[in-house]
C-alpha cells in the first residue's frame, strides 16, 4: 500500500542534543513537507522540497534542517538551535498541483526532556 | 496576514444533526485550491474534501459538502448527520499556485458531537 511512514512515533531529546526525525514516502510524490504543530494549534510549515537535492525555507525554519537526497525520503533534524523544540511533527506529501490534496504521515511527538 | 482564518475555537453539534464550521481565506492569486481535513485525537490528517477557484459547483463527498462563496472568500464545510466518530480537530488550508505548493493552514475548529 503507497503512503507516508514516519518513525519513531515518539521522540525524547535532551537538551542540546541534535536529533532526526524519518520521513518516507512511495506515493512517487516530488513535493514534500515538514509541519510543526503545537497543542490545540495548526500546522506551521518548517521546510518544504519540490525536487530532489532542493528545499525551501518555511515560515518557522529556524533551528531545524533537512535534506533530499532521495525523491523517497526527506529527514528533519531538530538541532540543539532550536529553544522550542517540544511538539508535534507531521510529513506530508503531494504532486504539488495546486488540485491534489497532501498525504500526511502519522507524525512523530518530540519531547525534551 | 494571516491566509485562513477559523472563528470557531470549539462547536457542539448533536448526534444526526447537520454542522457548519466556518473558513474564510485572504489571496491575491487567481488560482488556489482550498482544502478540508480532519484530524482525530491520534494525530493523523485525513483529507476530507476539495475545491478549485474556478470550480463551478460546491464540492461534495458524501456527507460533507463545501459551501464556497468566492466573492465573500469563504469556503465552509458542511456535515450532514454527524456521527459521534466525527468528533475531531478541523482544518481548513489553502494552496496557491505562485507560492510553490505550499499549503497555509487555518488554526482549526475542534467539533465534538454529543449522543
Amino acid at each position: 500500500d503507497g503512503g507516508i511512514t514516519q518513525s519513531p512515533k515518539y521522540l525524547f531529546r535532551k537538551e542540546g542534543q541534535n536529533v532526526t526525525l524519518s520521513c518516507e514516502q512511495n506515493l512517487n510524490h516530488d513535493a514534500m513537507y515538514w509541519y510543526r504543530q503545537d497543542p490545540g494549534q495548526g500546522l506551521r510549515l518548517i521546510y518544504y522540497s519540490q525536487i530532489v537535492n532542493d528545499f525551501q525555507k518555511g515560515d518557522i525554519a529556524e533551528g531545524y534542517s533537512v535534506s533530499r537526497e532521495k525523491k523517497e525520503s526527506f529527514p528533519l533534524t531538530v538541532t540543539s538551535a532550536q529553544k522550542n523544540p517540544t511538539a508535534f511533527y507531521l510529513c506530508a506529501s503531494s504532486t504539488g498541483h495546486r488540485r491534489t490534496e497532501a498525504f500526511f504521515g502519522q507524525g512523530t511527538r518530540l519531547t525534551v526532556v | 496576514a494571516q491566509k485562513i482564518t477559523q472563528t470557531q475555537p470549539g462547536m457542539f453539534v448533536q448526534e444526526k444533526e447537520a454542522v457548519t464550521l466556518d473558513c474564510t481565506y485572504d489571496t491575491s492569486d487567481p488560482s488556489y485550491g482550498l482544502f478540508w481535513y480532519k484530524q482525530p485525537s491520534s494525530g493523523e490528517m485525513i483529507f476530507l474534501i476539495y475545491q478549485g477557484s474556478y470550480d463551478q459547483q460546491n464540492a461534495t463527498e458524501g456527507r460533507y459538502s463545501l459551501n464556497f462563496q468566492k466573492a465573500r472568500k469563504s469556503a465552509n464545510l458542511v456535515i450532514s448527520a454527524s456521527q459521534l466518530g466525527d468528533s475531531a480537530m478541523y482544518f481548513c488550508a489553502m494552496r496557491e499556485v505562485t507560492n510553490a505548493g505550499k499549503s497555509t493552514f487555518g488554526d482549526g475548529t475542534t467539533l465534538t458531537v454529543k449522543p
